[in-house]
């Protein structure tokens, strides 16, 4: 059964620094693994899909790698501002199509 | 705005109640989702529906009932329930379930509270 951690749980930052969201998975056999956010209150919002062939993704301050052979992937945020405070989410899908995803890293960013 | 929209926003039932979930999404989607966030648990995803017909049941039982009558509009019927079932239901669309690859959308959320 794939299991998805997610390190740290919360993490606390001054505005400005570069940060690294860890995400571990069990089961090597993924199709894609995928980064969400949440906002309190709110639904999830995708940020990066990452597809097994591929290496990495970037979409403007934000980065996610991945290793499959040694079932780790990052998200990298640049330069963190107050409005990238939520819960980043990540979520891998296998062989069933049933996404598994981790309890996800806690962010606040303050000024 | 996602284009994903649930109704209520919160709900609040006894353990006897009969209630239903709403989702309805404008996007023009054919797949809609049903997921079930917890405090204790991780997100579980627990329907996905393909042009209106069920494609994935993930193992939920059967108080939680699901209808699709039409690509825009999801429902999740409620009865009997257990106070471990207060969630937050979230509903999400995508453009078609492939069940590899597809950016889903999703809409805010349904915080449900069992007594």
């Amino acid at each position: 059964k794939q299991e998805v951690t997610q390190i740290p749980a919360a993490l606390s930052v001054p505005e400005g620094e570069n940060l690294v969201l860890n995400c571990s998975f069990t089961d090597s056999a993924i199709y894609n693994l995928q980064w969400f956010r949440q906002d309190p209150g709110k639904g999830l919002t995708s940020l990066l899909l990452i597809q097994s062939s591929q290496r990495e993704q970037t979409s403007g301050r934000l980065n996610a790698s991945l290793d499959k052979s040694s079932g780790r992937s990052t998200l990298y945020i640049a330069a963190s501002q107050p409005g990238d405070s939520a819960t980043y989410l990540c979520a891998v899908k296998g062989g069933s199509y049933i996404p598994t995803f981790g309890r996800g890293t806690s962010l606040i960013v303050h000024p | 705005e996602t284009g994903v929209t649930q109704t209520p926003r919160h709900l609040v039932m006894g353990m006897t109640n009969k209630k239903s979930l709403k989702c309805e999404q404008h996007l023009g989607h054919n797949a809609m989702y049903w997921y079930k966030q917890s405090a204790k648990k991780p997100l579980e995803l627990m329907f996905v529906y393909n042009f209106k017909e069920q494609t994935e049941n993930n193992s939920v039982p059967s108080r939680f009932s699901p209808e699709c009558p039409n690509s825009s509009h999801l429902f999740l019927h409620l009865h009997t329930l257990q106070p471990e079932d207060s969630a937050l239901y979230l509903c999400a669309s995508s453009q078609e379930y492939t069940g590899r690859e597809e950016t889903q959308y999703f809409g805010p959320g349904t915080r449900l509270l069992v007594l």
